[in-house]
């Protein structure tokens, strides 16, 4: 089955500084991966995603993220924080024929102006 | 924007209780999913219903949870007698279409506290 690492819970982050969300995977079969951002009290929404094609993908409020199948991976990255990105980022599997997503334990993001 | 509605926010229930969450996904949609996440925990895929029938459960999904779509808008998830270990945030979701790959619209949660 498939599986995602996101490493360190707590994730601090100065305004204007590199933001970088480390996700590994582990599948047998090509995933799709998916990064999804959750605000509080609200669901989660979808940041980006890979299914196929260009192996980076440029996602919603300047977020990216790169698939490399040999170290597989999938780390988020945005050049320069906000105060407004401080939220909960999850990574997440699937893969062809099947439906559910497998997620990650998600990194909290803190923005420190 | 079409987005994902889930009632009620918070609900308390004592241990042994049936409870329902409800959900309605968006309008087009054909794929519905329910997912939960235990405090400190990963989120955790439940269950996905298309066509009126699940397509696939986890093994977290036992005898004591059902879903069902009783009518055009409404998806629900019951929890027959819950227990201490079913406190959790549950997300419900839904997809146009339904191969991996699709864009899963998650809810904003249902927060389930069983005392």
């Amino acid at each position: 089955a498939q599986s995602v690492t996101q490493l360190g819970s707590h994730v601090s982050v100065s305004e204007g500084a590199l933001v970088l969300l480390r996700c590994n995977y582990s599948s047998s079969v090509p995933p799709y991966l998916f990064w999804y951002v959750q605000y509080p009290n609200q669901g989660l929404q979808l940041l980006l995603k890979y299914t196929t094609g260009a192996t980076l993908v440029k996602g919603i409020n300047g977020f990216e993220a790169e698939f490399k199948k040999s170290e597989t991976s999938f780390h988020l990255t945005k050049p320069s924080a906000h105060m407004s990105d401080a939220a909960e980022y999850f990574c997440a599997v699937s893969v062809r024929g099947n439906n559910r997503l497998a997620f990650g334990k998600g990194n909290q993001v803190v923005v420190i102006p | 924007e079409p987005e994902v509605t889930q009632t009620p926010s918070h609900q308390v229930t004592q241990m042994g209780q049936e409870v329902i969450l409800r959900c309605v996904p968006i309008s087009n949609h054909l794929y519905f999913y329910w997912y939960r996440q235990i405090l400190g925990q990963k989120v955790e895929f439940l269950v996905s219903f298309y066509n009126n029938e699940i397509s696939e459960k986890s093994e977290i999904f036992d005898d004591q949870f059902s879903v069902e779509r009783p009518d055009g808008s409404n998806f629900t998830l019951k929890i027959r007698s819950t227990k201490l270990e079913d406190s959790a945030m549950y997300f419900c979701a839904s997809s146009e279409l339904g191969p991996a790959g699709d864009t899963q619209y998650f809810g904003p949660g249902t927060r389930l506290t069983v005392l």
